[in-house]
């Protein structure tokens, strides 16, 4: 069975601290992806990448940094985080024919 | 560019009656289309999609689509659902010609099902 996992499913962190979250895909999959959910408003790319250390900016990436040393890991970095980034993230994986997304099981964060 | 307009943001229905889940798309290209479903507290789940063939895409637990070219449409079905049908579903597309990056997702309808 196919796996996207991430590291935390909820995590509470304070302003200003520095916030890891971490994915992981056992599919082999070349291109990895960040999105953020936010109620009323879908699911927004964050950053995505098609290979190691190669990364691409999606839609909303201001404040944020992603980090891919491994095929397998994908890392988004918030480097000093703020109450307006309470919110879900999803990591997801695909080939490069892509046809579909495998989304991982999400993780909520609230900076308080 | 595309974009994807889910029309109904709440949906409530009652158990065993049918639903219907509405979703255009607008894309200058050709497109693939999916389907995904959100339950409380989890991560997306592909429902179907449609890549190319016939227009009526069958997918999981019962549900169906038909692509509308044009009507630039892809909306989703089922024919009596259930109280566990209750989630979140996301309408998503994608340019085939790009077809390894990002999907482009609708904000999503709420499906409630009562009893």
């Amino acid at each position: 069975d196919v796996k996207v996992t991430q590291s935390s499913r909820y995590l509470v962190k304070r302003t200003g601290e520095k916030v890891f979250l971490e994915c992981v895909q056992d599919m082999d999959h070349e291109n990895m992806f960040w999105y953020r959910q936010d109620p009323g408003l879908g699911l927004r790319l964050i950053y995505f990448s098609y290979d190691v250390k190669m990364k691409e900016k999606g839609d909303i990436p201001e404040g944020y940094s992603v980090s891919r040393e491994k095929k397998e890991r994908f890392s988004l970095i918030l480097e000093s985080a703020s109450t307006n980034q309470t919110s879900m993230y999803l990591c997801a994986s695909s080939t490069p024919t892509g046809a579909g997304q495998y989304f991982g099981p999400g993780t909520r964060l609230t900076v308080t | 560019a595309q974009s994807v307009t889910q029309l109904d943001s709440q949906v409530p229905v009652f158990e065993e009656a049918p639903v219907e889940l509405r979703c255009n798309y607008s894309s200058s290209v050709s497109v693939y289309l999916f389907w995904y479903v959100q339950y409380p507290n989890q991560g997306l789940q592909l429902l179907l999609k449609y890549l190319s063939g016939s227009t009526l895409v069958k997918g999981i637990n019962g549900f169906e689509a038909e692509f509308n070219k044009s009507q630039t449409s892809f909306h989703l079905r089922k024919p009596s659902v259930h109280i566990s049908d209750t989630a979140e579903y996301f309408c998503a597309v994608l340019p085939a010609h790009q077809a390894g990056t990002a999907l482009i997702f609708g904000k999503g309808t709420t499906l409630s099902v009562s009893s």
